[in-house]
């Protein structure tokens, strides 16, 4: 079985810096990872995803994730922050024959100008 | 239609009435669920079709059935709704290989 856990529910940033959003995941073979953004009032859009290959996976507007096995940990990361950049983000999880996806019950974003 | 499309996009439903919820896509994918986000909570799976003709329950089914007749349409009913099935439901499809989610816009239902 698999499952995510996003360590803070909510995590607040100044415009220009850093941002950091933590996922750990548990599987019992290795995993497929995702992060997907949910901006207000729709649906969720993939942002990055690891499969295979490169630890380090670049996505959409300027994120990017590393794939650490030895700390099963999937951390989303973006150099500076913008105001759009305000949202609710997932992190997900799933196997090659899995059946389903499973989510972390999402971190939401504050940007603060 | 590109992608998802699900409707209604809101509804205000009494306790006890029968709702389907729609969702169709049109990028043949094989694969389609059915998830309720709720705050706190985030997504939980509430049924999931492999493929056109079955389904296969998830984390949280009870109040919920789906069909699958053919590839590109995935409803959800709920027989009966009750206040805790007030949520925002959202419909996904995954092509093959696991490699991510589309979603719909979601439907939001609100069981008085």
């Amino acid at each position: 079985a698999q499952s995510v856990t996003q360590l803070g529910s909510h995590v607040s940033v100044s415009e220009g810096a850093l941002v950091l959003l933590r996922c750990n995941y548990s599987s019992s073979v290795p995993p497929y990872l995702f992060w997907y953004v949910q901006y207000p009032n729709q649906g969720l859009q993939l942002l990055l995803k690891y499969t295979t290959g490169a630890t380090l996976v670049k996505g959409i507007n300027g994120f990017e994730a590393e794939f650490k096995k030895s700390e099963t940990s999937f951390h989303l990361t973006k150099p500076s922050a913008h105001m759009s950049d305000a949202a609710e983000y997932f992190c997900a999880v799933t196997t090659p024959a899995g059946n389903q996806f499973y989510f972390g019950t999402g971190t939401s974003l504050t940007v603060i100008p | 239609i590109a992608g998802i499309t699900q409707a209604p996009t809101s509804q205000i439903l009494a306790a006890g009435r029968r709702m389907t919820l729609r969702c169709t896509q049109d990028m043949r994918h094989n694969a389609m669920y059915w998830y309720r986000q709720d705050l706190g909570l985030g997504l939980r799976l509430i049924h999931y079709s492999n493929t056109a003709g079955t389904t296969g329950k998830g984390e949280v089914p009870d109040g919920y059935s789906v069909s699958r007749a053919n590839t590109d349409d995935f409803p959800l009913t709920l027989a009966s709704a009750v206040p805790s099935q007030t949520s925002v439901y959202f419909c996904a499809s995954s092509g093959q290989g696991n490699y991510g989610y589309t979603f719909g816009s979601g439907t939001r239902l609100t069981v008085v």
